[in-house]
């Protein structure tokens, strides 16, 4: 099955700054890559998305980019703010069409801290 | 996305119980999961809820210890049955197959601890 490696585990920066998190993944059928983002006591919020036929997607401070051929994914957040402090898991799935269709493998997530 | 809820948001029990989680949509959903959060951990899918059929679960996981309800397209229920303290987790559910067929939506999640 699919196997999906989160790095780093934590992650402090100075507000302001960027902060980069990537993921590797194991089984190059899978075409979906989601990272959610986890505040203290809430569900995984979805902030962005990218499919297998697209290299990179931004949206306002965030954005992902996706190397097929090294199997790896990271995001990207610049001008960091104290409200991006939180728990961010990558995942990966095969998407629709599939017998895996839904399951998402995610990774171990990394824990980041925005200091003012 | 569809608003999703939970109940309860959070519980305490005694091992050898068991406790039902409800997840509640706003709208009509195809797919329907549940995840299991154990304690500072990442998410594993516990099983796909199916609706007028039996859940279809991952390895690891059997239906006589979770067992999984999916009366209709904006309903679920799971059950953590026979308790034991490494059942303590964040069980949350999810729900999928929307115009973007893959893009998953998350519950606010329950918490349970089990003494």
């Amino acid at each position: 099955g699919e196997n999906v490696e989160q790095h780093p585990s934590t992650l402090s920066v100075q507000e302001g700054d960027s902060a980069v998190i990537k993921c590797t993944y194991s089984d190059s059928a899978s075409n979906y890559f989601p990272w959610y983002k986890q505040e203290l006591g809430k569900g995984p919020q979805l902030i962005i998305d990218i499919r297998s036929n697209v290299g990179e997607k931004k949206d306002q401070r965030i954005a992902v980019t996706l190397n097929k051929t090294a199997k790896h994914f990271s995001l990207h957040i610049t001008e960091t703010q104290p409200e991006d402090s939180a728990v961010y898991f990558c995942a990966a799935t095969l998407g629709a069409g599939g017998t895996s269709y839904g399951k998402l493998t995610f990774g171990q997530g990394t824990i980041l801290t925005v200091h003012p | 996305s569809a608003v999703i809820s939970q109940k309860p948001s959070r519980d305490i029990c005694q091992r050898g119980t068991s406790l039902t989680i409800q997840c509640q949509v706003d709208s009509q959903v195809t797919m329907m999961f549940w995840y299991r959060q154990q304690p500072g951990q990442s998410l594993t899918l516990i099983a796909t809820a199916n609706q007028g059929s039996e859940a279809t679960y991952e390895s690891g996981f059997v239906i006589d210890k979770f067992p999984i309800s999916r009366p209709n397209l904006t309903f679920s229920t799971l059950t953590v049955s026979n308790m034991s303290p490494e059942d303590s987790s964040i069980y949350l559910c999810s729900v999928g197959g929307g115009t973007s067929r893959e893009t998953q939506y998350f519950g606010p999640g329950t918490r349970l601890l089990v003494l």
